[in-house]
């Protein structure tokens, strides 16, 4: 079975620094697709970013980055320049790439707060 | 393109009623996802639906919960003889066919409170 692990429930970050999420995973698959996911207080989950396994650069988005270590099976969020907006749960996730399989599996998740 | 919507967004039933929450996927989506979120929790998955078709419930609790996905109209989560520990938010995703590497578009959730 997939599991994914967030093992920091809570983070703090002054304004305009830079802050770094982890998230581990367990799988036995190869092709495989990492997420993480914004939770602001209003409920609505949004893709901050997509890792795809196959492919070796991290992805990047804007002030957002991942470090993949796929032999550590570990998946990263870098937030550079954080802003008060960036404030909320935030939730790594995994997706096997199988038809049958394509739900995703969710961490715990990590509540960031942001000082100003 | 209006984006995943389901509703209510908030639903209070009485211990032992019935609730039901919909989800109107994406336009041009056939996968559904239902995901529970407990307080403090990630979300869990519940069931993956195509249209007409369950494709994995192997998270759905085995007793007085129920998905339809049918071929008009929105997929329904249903929740008979509720009990307060099934007060939670319930997310819909949807995702286009085959397109497997994309991502789950969600809904902003429903929050199912028991009292």
């Amino acid at each position: 079975a997939q599991t994914v692990t967030q093992s920091q429930p809570e983070m703090s970050v002054q304004e305009a620094e830079t802050v770094t999420l982890s998230c581990t995973y367990d799988t036995s698959e190869s092709d495989y697709y990492l997420f993480w996911y914004k939770q602001p207080p209003s409920r609505q989950m949004i893709l901050v970013i997509r890792q795809e396994a196959y492919k070796q650069q991290n992805a990047t988005e804007n002030r957002f980055s991942v470090n993949f270590q796929k032999a550590a099976k570990s998946f990263s969020l870098k937030i550079s320049d954080s802003q008060l907006g960036d404030a909320a749960m935030y939730f790594c996730a995994y997706r096997v790439y199988t038809g049958a399989n394509s739900k995703l599996t969710f961490g715990k998740g990590i509540t960031l707060s942001v000082r100003p | 393109n209006a984006g995943v919507m389901q509703n209510p967004r908030h639903l209070v039933r009485r211990r032992g009623q019935e609730a039901r929450l919909r989800c109107s996927p994406m336009k041009g989506h056939s996968h559904v996802y239902w995901y529970r979120q407990l307080p403090e929790e990630g979300l869990k998955f519940m069931v993956y639906l195509q249209k007409e078709n369950i494709i994995d419930e192997s998270g759905m609790p085995k007793e007085r919960f129920s998905a339809e996905f049918p071929k008009e109209g929105p997929s329904i989560l249903r929740i008979q003889q509720v009990v307060r520990g099934d007060s939670a938010a319930y997310f819909c995703a949807s995702s286009p066919q085959g397109a497997l590497s994309t991502e789950a578009f969600f809904g902003q959730g429903t929050r199912l409170t028991v009292v």
